[in-house]
């Protein structure tokens, strides 16, 4: 495909129960983030791949979250024992090096029941 | 990354031109002004960018002030599928590397028949 892509599209998860969500970025895309966005605000980072390598993971909310891309492509979302405060909209997006315009996929919308 | 300030939300005719506000007062000499979009449903999408000189490409144009503490972006004939959230941001561009990119809250854009 062309542009990133997320899935699952929604998901829905039992309190304490782990989920993962995956990525798969544009072909040849080094940098690699993800966002999550809750609802009605703008995304917020959680983390920053450069091929297999995790930059920057200052935004994730605690340790529960992971995350890794272990061949430099695509991308994994990893919540353990998910809370409800995790329900939110999880946005990847990819961007080619020396590019300034990130693609983003359309998210996978997570709900913690 | 600078902070930036965007009226929360705005109204536009159908074929008028929306003008969106952005003041950024503490955008530094080598920070760049980035506008992208989000559609209901869908990933942000970029729309463009500028250091200080005006920039207009196939989807909008993007005046920049000469002190550059805001900036303004213009649709010139807004249609019904420019509805969207219009974010604002302000970061440092450079020919590769990393870029954590901070959203905020967006202008929410209603384009009217």
């Amino acid at each position: 495909g062309a542009g990133v892509s997320q899935s699952p599209r929604y998901k829905v998860a039992k309190r304490g129960q782990d989920v993962a969500l995956r990525c798969d970025p544009i072909s040849g895309h080094v940098s690699l983030f993800w966002y999550q966005q809750a609802l009605g605000q703008g995304p917020e980072f959680l983390t920053y791949f450069q091929n297999e390598a995790q930059l920057d993971k200052s935004g994730l909310p605690s340790d529960r979250f992971f995350a890794e891309r272990p061949e430099g492509s695509v991308s994994t979302l990893k919540i353990q024992r998910t809370q409800q405060e995790d329900s939110a909209v999880y946005l990847c997006a990819s961007r080619l090096q020396g590019s300034t315009e990130a693609f983003f996929g359309q998210g996978t919308r997570l709900t913690v029941v | 990354d600078a902070k930036t300030t965007q009226p929360p939300s705005m109204d536009c005719a159908e074929g008028r031109a929306a003008n969106l506000p952005c003041n950024h007062s503490t955008i530094s000499g080598n920070e760049y002004v980035y506008w992208y979009r989000q559609i209901h449903s869908q990933g942000p999408q970029y729309i463009i960018h500028g250091l200080k000189n005006n920039e207009t490409n196939e989807m909008a144009s993007l005046i920049i002030t000469e002190d550059r503490k805001s900036s303004t972006l213009i649709l010139p004939h807004a249609t019904l599928r420019d509805t969207a959230v219009y974010y604002c941001i302000v970061r440092v561009a450079g020919s590769g590397g990393y870029q954590k990119v901070t959203f905020g809250t967006g202008t929410k854009l209603q384009v009217i028949p």
